[in-house]
C-alpha cells in the first residue's frame, strides 16, 4: 500500500512564476490536508479538503494560495505570483476519516524562490 | 483556540542515555494527542498518539509518553536512546470530536545524540 506522494520534491521558481504541488493520497483516503513548514517553526495548517470540496481554507493566505482536490487525480496547491517569502517546505497528509483520526504524511516538496 | 507549546528547541543527549522531551497544550476542548518524529529532508512520521484510555501510551522505536490533564502535558521519553533517534521531534493536538481535524503543532525540538 503506497503512502502518501507528493511531487515535485524539489521545486525552484523565481519571483512572479507561479508553483503547483501535487499530492496523491493513500488508497481509501479521501481527506487531504495541507500545511506549510517555515526554517525554525512547526508545520501550520493551511488547508482541508475532501473530495471536490474544500473543507476549511481558514489557514490559507487571502491571495495568490488556492488549493482543490478533484474527483480524479491528485490534490493541488497552487501560488500564483510567488515571492521569496514563499520559501518552505509544503507538506500534505491524508487521513482515511473526517476528523480528530490519524494523518499520514508525504515527503513534502521544498519550494524555493530566487 | 488551542495551542501547542514544546519548551525545549534542542536536546543533546549521549547514546543510552535517558531523555525526556517536553509538551504542553492549551485547550478550552478535549484533545487528541500526537508525537510526530521528522528526519532530515523526509515527511513526518506518526511516533504515538493517544485518543481516550489508558494515559501511557505506547509507540513505535520504544518511545511512550503520558498524558496529564491536569498539567495539560504530553511528555515523549525514551529509556535509552541510539544515534539513529537523532531528529526532530514535534507534538500535535486536533480537537476531541472535531469535524475538521487539523494538526495544530509544536515549534518541534531538535533531538541530537552524541556516542
Amino acid at each position: 500500500n503506497a503512502g502518501v506522494m507528493q511531487n515535485p520534491r524539489h521545486l525552484v521558481r523565481r519571483r512572479g512564476q507561479e508553483a503547483r504541488l501535487r499530492c496523491s493520497p493513500m488508497k481509501g483516503h479521501s481527506h487531504v490536508y495541507w500545511y506549510r513548514q517555515l526554517p525554525e517553526e512547526g508545520l501550520k495548517f493551511m488547508v482541508y479538503l475532501q473530495k471536490e470540496n474544500i473543507i476549511d481554507e481558514s489557514g490559507m493566505p487571502k491571495e495568490r494560495f488556492s488549493a482543490e482536490f478533484p474527483k480524479e487525480g491528485p490534490s493541488i496547491l497552487r501560488i500564483q505570483q510567488v515571492v521569496r517569502g514563499d520559501s518552505a517546505a509544503y507538506f500534505c497528509a491524508s487521513s482515511p476519516v473526517r476528523g480528530g483520526g490519524e494523518q499520514y504524511f508525504g515527503p513534502g516538496t521544498r519550494l524555493t524562490v530566487t | 483556540a488551542q495551542s501547542v507549546t514544546q519548551l525545549d528547541s534542542q536536546v543533546p543527549v549521549f547514546e543510552e542515555a535517558p531523555v525526556e522531551l517536553r509538551c504542553n497544550y492549551s485547550s478550552s476542548v478535549s484533545v487528541y494527542l500526537f508525537w510526530y518524529v521528522q528526519y532530515p529532508n523526509q515527511g513526518l512520521q506518526l511516533l504515538l498518539k493517544y485518543l481516550s484510555g489508558s494515559t501511557l501510551v505506547k509507540g513505535i522505536n520504544g518511545f511512550e509518553a503520558e498524558f496529564n490533564k491536569s498539567q495539560t502535558s504530553f511528555h515523549l521519553r525514551k529509556p535509552s536512546v541510539h544515534i539513529s533517534d537523532t531528529a526532530e521531534y514535534f507534538c500535535a493536538v486536533t480537537l476531541y470530536g472535531g469535524s475538521q481535524g487539523n494538526l495544530i503543532f509544536g515549534k518541534g525540538t531538535k533531538l541530537s545524540v552524541k556516542p
